[in-house]
């Protein structure tokens, strides 16, 4: 299994900036993905991280707002832009080699003010 | 109405007690039932995957699929209280996980 790594795990940011979490895998994977959870929620995809290629995202996600970069196969970022207090959640990376084992990273969460 | 159905509980059983966790589906193109467990303040943690019907087995663990029903259970054997966590599960379609709400299960020693 895959052992991912994000950075920051934590953070408190004013509304109206803007946070890049970055996810390390230690080995190279086909797919990573950007989840969101609520506290005591379930997860909601917000895009794939595609290597070379732009993001898939889903309904409800735009580029503007979730900017995400991969730029090989063990690394992604995901941009929470221009924040509000809605934005405050626990962001999380995933990785897949399979089309059904995803492992996850321990999750950033961000608080906006 | 969900694509996966969980009860988000909580659960709450006695330290020893066998646990049952289930999901209804309703889309019958998943093939993979994957059953995660998060710790609070943690990712989720990939425990069991199991393909089509049937059942598997890991330790305490034991994954169900019924595909003729479109119903999953997890069995969990002499609960103990580092069991006490939330769990969730997840079906694939494509490339993509399609999740549960999560049941949160609390072990009471």
């Amino acid at each position: 299994s895959a052992v991912i790594s994000q950075k920051p795990s934590r953070d408190i940011c004013q509304r109206g900036t803007s946070l890049t979490i970055q996810c390390q895998v230690d080995s190279q994977v086909t797919m990573m993905f950007w989840y969101r959870q609520q506290p005591g929620q379930s997860l909601t995809l917000i895009a794939t991280a595609n290597q070379g290629s732009e993001a898939t995202y889903e309904s409800g996600f735009v580029i503007d707002k979730f900017p995400i970069s991969r730029p090989n196969l063990t690394f992604s970022t995901l941009t929470v832009s221009n924040m509000s207090p809605e934005d405050s959640s626990i962001y999380l990376c995933s990785a897949a080699d399979s089309s059904y084992e995803q492992y996850f990273g321990p999750g950033t969460r961000l608080t906006v003010t | 109405q969900k694509e996966v159905e969980q009860d988000p509980g909580p659960l709450s059983v006695p330290e020893g007690a066998i646990v049952s966790l289930n999901c209804t589906y309703s889309n019958s193109a998943f093939q993979y039932f994957m059953w995660y467990r998060q710790y609070s303040r943690k990712g989720p943690e990939l425990l069991m995957y199991t393909y089509s019907s049937g059942n598997k087995e890991d330790g305490r663990f034991t994954a169900q699929v019924d595909k003729s029903s479109k119903y999953i259970s997890l069995f969990i054997r002499d609960s103990q209280p580092s069991d006490s966590a939330t769990y969730l599960c997840a079906m694939n379609y494509n490339y993509q996980l399609i999740w549960g709400a999560g049941t949160k299960l609390i072990i009471k020693p």
